[in-house]
């Protein structure tokens, strides 16, 4: 069946690196990929998304790639904050489709040690 | 604007009871999902619903779960009788169409921990 593997399971970095979390994914008809933060108490909030026609996007200090030939996407947090600590989980869909079930990855719990 | 809502926020019980799980989405949006994350484990689908229909079930585990949303508003949840396994922390999201293909994003609401013991 569909799956989206995710890697690490847990990541601390020091306050100010950068983090990097990485999914792969199996079903080739993916072409939406959001990326959720869920903090503590709080259920998944989106906070990017890509699309299988385009290689990359930024916004501010997150960042995600995606390569389609490899089935492979990555979320890239730069100048970490204490403020970003969270579980990220990656996911994977098709978009638009009669129905937009969503493939969510196990999750990365990401802490940032000030 | 009220986002998506869960009731209750946590809920204990027995193997064998009955448990109701409440969703309201936000208001005016046709799509709503329940999803359910056990254990650590990936977030997985379970139902989805286009107003009072259900478009998409494969992700309900048996028969022991029923999920409603009469008048196309609110949507319950029901686990009839519980399992232990049944434990997890059980999502709703709620997306609204915005053209012929497209939709909002899901937004998703605080979830509702269920513990069976």
């Amino acid at each position: 069946g569909e799956n989206v593997e995710q890697h690490p399971s847990t990541l601390s970095v020091q306050e100010g690196d950068s983090a990097v979390i990485k999914c792969t994914y199996s079903d080739s008809a993916s072409n939406y990929f959001p990326w959720y933060k869920q903090e503590l108490g709080k259920g998944p909030q989106l906070i990017i998304d890509i699309r299988s026609n385009v290689g990359e996007k930024k916004d501010q200090r997150i960042a995600v790639t995606l390569n389609k030939t490899a089935k492979h996407f990555s979320l890239h947090i730069t100048e970490t904050q204490p403020e970003d600590s969270a579980v990220y989980f990656c996911a994977a869909s098709r978009r638009p489709t009669s129905y937009d079930k969503v493939i969510f990855g196990p999750g990365t719990s990401l802490s940032v040690i000030p | 604007e009220a986002g998506v809502t869960q009731f209750p926020s946590h809920s204990v019980i027995e193997k064998g009871q009955t448990v109701t799980l409440r969703c309201d989405p936000i208001s005016g949006h046709d799509n709503l999902y329940w999803y359910r994350r056990v254990m650590g484990k990936e977030i997985k689908f379970l139902l989805h619903f286009v107003k009072e229909s259900k478009q998409d079930e494969s992700g309900m585990p048996n028969n022991r779960f029923l999920a409603e949303r009469t008048g196309g508003t609110y949507s319950t949840l029901k686990v009839q009788p519980a399992e232990l396994e049944d434990s997890g922390v059980y999502f709703c999201a709620s997306s609204q169409f915005v053209s012929a293909t497209g939709r909002t994003e899901a937004f998703f609401g605080q979830g509702t921990r269920l513990t069976v013991v």
